[in-house]
């Protein structure tokens, strides 16, 4: 069964800071991978996608992410962290032959200090 | 606009009562799913439907249950037989078997 670890339950940055966010995934095959973002209740929005191709993702709000198939992680980084990123950011790896069955981390909860 | 809509935001419930989540969506997606998310634990999967008229259950479904009727319409009620039904439900539907799940806002269910 996949499954999906976020080492980080909470990470404090300071605005303007770089950041990553850690994702390692267990999956026997090439796996889907996704981050979302989630503001205080509020849904799931898509920061960014890999399915194939370039381990180099560019999401949405400059978030990038890079697949590393011999570390099983999809790590997230943002080079400069704005106070409206402070939110819980969740990583998901679905299966390779559907994306339709998610399995997601337990998320991590960033707080942007000014 | 595009989107998935969730009524109502937030719910309350007394126990012993069955109440009924809906998830309306106008993406013309095929596959809608249900999850639940509780601090600390990220989602959980309650149950999907690939086309009308089916679903499956996820990894939660005890003590819920949901129908498919409409291509836009995948409602979920949580009956009395769930032990534990205060949480934050989200709705979530995608196109074909290699697109994004999008999702809804959520309602927050709290049981009085």
């Amino acid at each position: 069964a996949q499954s999906v670890t976020q080492p980080d339950i909470h990470i404090t940055v300071s605005e303007g800071a770089s950041l990553e966010l850690r994702c390692n995934y267990s999956y026997g095959a090439t796996p889907y991978l996704f981050w979302y973002v989630q503001s205080p209740g509020q849904g799931l929005q898509l920061l960014l996608k890999y399915f194939s191709g370039d381990t180099l993702v560019q999401g949405i709000k400059g978030f990038e992410a890079e697949f590393k198939r011999s570390q099983s992680s999809f790590n997230l980084r943002k080079p400069s962290v704005h106070w409206s990123d402070a939110a819980e950011y969740f990583c998901a790896v679905g299966d390779s032959g559907s994306a339709r069955q998610l399995t997601f981390g337990s998320g991590t909860q960033l707080t942007v200090l000014p | 606009d595009g989107g998935i809509t969730q009524s109502p935001k937030y719910l309350f419930r007394k126990e012993g009562q069955n109440v009924t989540l809906s998830c309306e969506q106008n993406l013309n997606h095929d596959a809608m799913y249900w999850y639940r998310q509780d601090p600390g634990q990220g989602l959980r999967l309650i149950y999907y439907s690939q086309i009308v008229n089916d679903f499956q259950k996820g990894d939660i479904a005890e003590g819920y249950s949901v129908s498919r009727e409409k291509k836009e319409s995948f409602p979920l009620t949580v009956t009395s037989a769930q032990k534990n039904p205060t949480a934050f439900y989200l709705c979530a539907s995608s196109g074909n078997r290699r697109d994004t799940q999008y999702f809804g806002p959520g309602t927050r269910l709290t049981v009085l």
